[in-house]
């Protein structure tokens, strides 16, 4: 079975400062997708970034930005100049052929003015 | 982004009646939804995959006569909580998505319960 695992339950980072939150997963599958979502305190889950396995170059969304190594399955996520509105709790996420979305265990991350 | 949206927003009931929470893809067609339970400071948790026109897939462990799931087109899908109880109090939450491999799943804003 496919697992996801953020080993970071917190972290903090300085506003306008660049913040990488890490993860790792573990499946058998060839084909997958992996995204970054963030949910801040209004619990609305928002898509920040995704990459699709088969491609080699990392995803990049404006200040967003992934370190996809394919053969460590690990999948980070880097905030570059940090703002006050991305404090927030973000789950990495896993796809296959089920379908099925699979969650990290998620990081809270503080941005301090 | 697609646009998913939920009603209610929140609900408060009492112990014993039931719950419908709506799910709704407003700007595309959504084959696949799936239902998500949410506890604080934690993440989600799969309930089922309901796929347009046919019965919901329930993970294990979550009770299909107690979380009634209808998908009846290709933008609305609804889950039920049955003769709700305290311990069925959470953050529910839907997701869309076209069913296409990959495809990305959009989330709607999620539904607090809470019953008394």
């Amino acid at each position: 079975a496919q697992t996801v695992t953020q080993s970071q339950p917190e972290m903090s980072v300085q506003e306008a400062e660049t913040v990488t939150l890490s993860c790792t997963y573990d499946t058998s599958e060839s084909d997958y997708y992996l995204f970054w979502y963030k949910q801040p305190p209004s619990r609305q889950m928002i898509l920040v970034i995704r990459q699709e396995a088969y491609k080699q170059q990392n995803a990049t969304e404006n200040r967003f930005s992934v370190n996809f190594q394919k053969a460590a399955k690990s999948f980070s996520l880097k905030i570059s100049d940090s703002q006050l509105g991305d404090a927030a709790m973000y789950f990495c996420a896993y796809t296959g052929n089920t379908g099925k979305l699979i969650f990290g265990q998620g990081t809270t991350l503080q941005v301090k003015p | 982004g697609a646009v998913v949206s939920q009603h209610p927003s929140r609900v408060i009931c009492k112990s014993g009646t039931s719950v419908k929470i709506e799910c709704r893809s407003l700007d595309f067609q959504a084959t696949t939804m799936f239902w998500y339970r949410q506890f604080p400071k934690q993440s989600l948790m799969l309930m089922a995959t309901s796929n347009e026109g046919s019965k919901a897939t329930y993970e294990q462990g979550v009770e299909k006569d107690k979380f009634l799931i209808n998908h009846a087109s290709l933008t609305l899908s609804t889950l039920t909580v049955t003769s709700a109880h305290p311990e069925d109090s959470s953050f529910y939450i839907c997701s869309a998505s076209s069913g296409l491999e990959g495809e990305t799943q959009y989330f709607g804003p999620g539904t607090r319960l809470l019953v008394l």
